[in-house]
């Protein structure tokens, strides 16, 4: 089947703008993570779904970020009034449930100028 | 709370050489997961190999296997017959047994394959 789909792959956004970055999971799978990996640093987390309970929001930087995933599915990750330090690739993962592999998207790079 | 470190920032390996990249890690816990991840450069990451901590037998995936040294908090990766796909970001990362499954991950190495 298909894999974690992500979109936009690249945003390019002026400081102060909102953006939304969605996230598609491979069918059936019942945890979605978000990480954002700033350039030449590995991802970090950022928030974890149970379908569609957000059960830890811990790694979220700043309240300026918000995920909702209201259905179980599809995921976004919002950035209100983003600021220069945003600029990062953001990846999504998504797995049957723990301890199964996850599965990658091929991210989205936003630049915020 | 847990830390990888991957302290070899670039890599070079001739092509049908072998190469092993390194990997420490810091945890209190006694049951975990280890894993190496791949990043060529169009970003999809993807799975190379994983370890279960409370298995003795270090890892093997084709080319790719593991020395995994749990007192001494090492976790390289070993690949055999370096190809040239395997030119990627690789990167070591950890999860607890008992956590919701997200990871943590080192900074990740270069890796360069020469012909």
């Amino acid at each position: 089947g298909a894999g974690v789909s992500q979109s936009p792959r690249y945003k390019v956004a002026k400081r102060g703008q909102d953006v939304a970055l969605r996230c598609d999971p491979i069918s059936g799978h019942v945890s979605l993570f978000w990480y954002q990996q700033a350039l030449g640093q590995g991802p970090e987390f950022l928030t974890y779904f149970q379908n569609e309970a957000q059960l830890d929001k811990s790694g979220l930087p700043s309240d300026r970020f918000f995920a909702e995933r209201p259905e179980g599915s599809v995921s976004t990750l919002k950035i209100q009034r983003t600021q220069q330090e945003d600029s990062a690739v953001y990846l999504c993962a998504s797995s049957r449930s723990p301890p199964y592999e996850q599965y990658f998207g091929p991210g989205t790079r936003l630049t915020v100028t | 709370a847990q830390t990888v470190t991957q302290s070899q920032p670039e890599m070079s390996v001739q092509e049908a050489e072998t190469v092993t990249l390194s990997c420490t890690y810091d945890t209190s816990e006694s049951d975990y997961y280890l894993f190496w991840y791949k990043q060529p450069p169009s970003r999809q990451m993807i799975l190379v190999i994983r370890q279960e901590a409370y298995k003795q037998q270090n890892a093997t995936e084709n080319r790719f296997s593991v020395n995994f040294q749990k007192a001494a908090k090492s976790f390289s990766l070993k690949i055999s017959d370096s190809q040239l796909g395997d030119a990627a970001m690789y990167f070591c990362a950890y999860r607890s047994k008992g956590s919701q499954g997200n990871l943590i991950f080192g900074k990740g190495t270069k890796l360069s394959v020469k012909p």
